[in-house]
């Protein structure tokens, strides 16, 4: 079963803080994606990477940066929460063998106070 | 980026078939039409896609009119767990092609 997984379902921070989103996928897939999911707005791509240590800014990476340093995983880095920030992150990945299906985790509801 | 259109919410009863339309009328000649569906609590997960012709798979039929303007995805027997939001989005078959995402359609699926 193929199957990506993010270090929390539930996440709580205070404003200011640096906050660590985590993303592992045991699929070898090249190419991974964080997105974010607001009421009203949709899925918006924050970053996504075709590759180790390669990044590609999404469609608003402000207030974000990521880090590949191996294949499966990709971490998400708020280097200072804000409250604008809350919201549902959702971490997905594809093969260049498959393109078109991206596999998604669960997501992690990141509240900040 | 070419842009799809959707009907907010639909509803359906169990067993019976459901049509999920999807308007793209700017689509270009490298789109692919791709739907995705979003149970509760869940992430996202892929359906089906297609370029020009009707597809078919386990999950469901994708019929994809014949000047590409329009889409419906088809669930032949609508079962509770059926029961999600499902968006149509337009992408470029390459690796790693982004999706964006509309607000999809809230499928409610009555016993």
């Amino acid at each position: 079963d193929v199957k990506v997984t993010q270090s929390s379902r539930y996440l709580v921070k205070r404003t200011g803080e640096k906050v660590f989103l985590e993303c592992v996928q045991d699929m070898d897939h090249e190419n991974m994606f964080w997105y974010r999911q607001d009421p009203g707005l949709g899925l918006r791509l924050i970053y996504f990477s075709y590759d180790v240590k390669m990044k590609e800014k999404g469609d608003i990476p402000e207030g974000y940066s990521v880090s590949r340093e191996k294949k499966e995983r990709f971490s998400l880095i708020l280097e200072s929460a804000s409250t604008n920030q809350t919201s549902m992150y959702l971490c997905a990945s594809t093969s260049d063998r498959v393109p078109y299906e991206q596999y998604f985790g669960p997501g992690t509801r990141l509240t900040v106070t | 980026d070419a842009k799809t259109t959707q009907p907010n919410s639909m509803e359906s009863n169990e067993e019976e078939p459901v049509h999920l339309p999807c308007n793209h009328s700017t689509i270009s000649g490298t789109d692919y039409i791709h739907w995705y569906r979003q149970l509760p609590s869940q992430g996202p997960e892929y359906v089906i896609h297609g370029l020009t012709s009707n597809v078919n798979n386990r999950m469901a039929s994708l019929a994809i009119a014949e000047d590409r303007k329009s889409s419906t995805l088809i669930l032949h027997r609508a079962t509770l767990r059926d029961a999600a939001v499902y968006y149509c989005i337009l992408c470029k078959e390459t690796s790693g092609s982004r999706l964006t995402f509309g607000e999809g359609t809230q499928l409610t699926v009555n016993p």
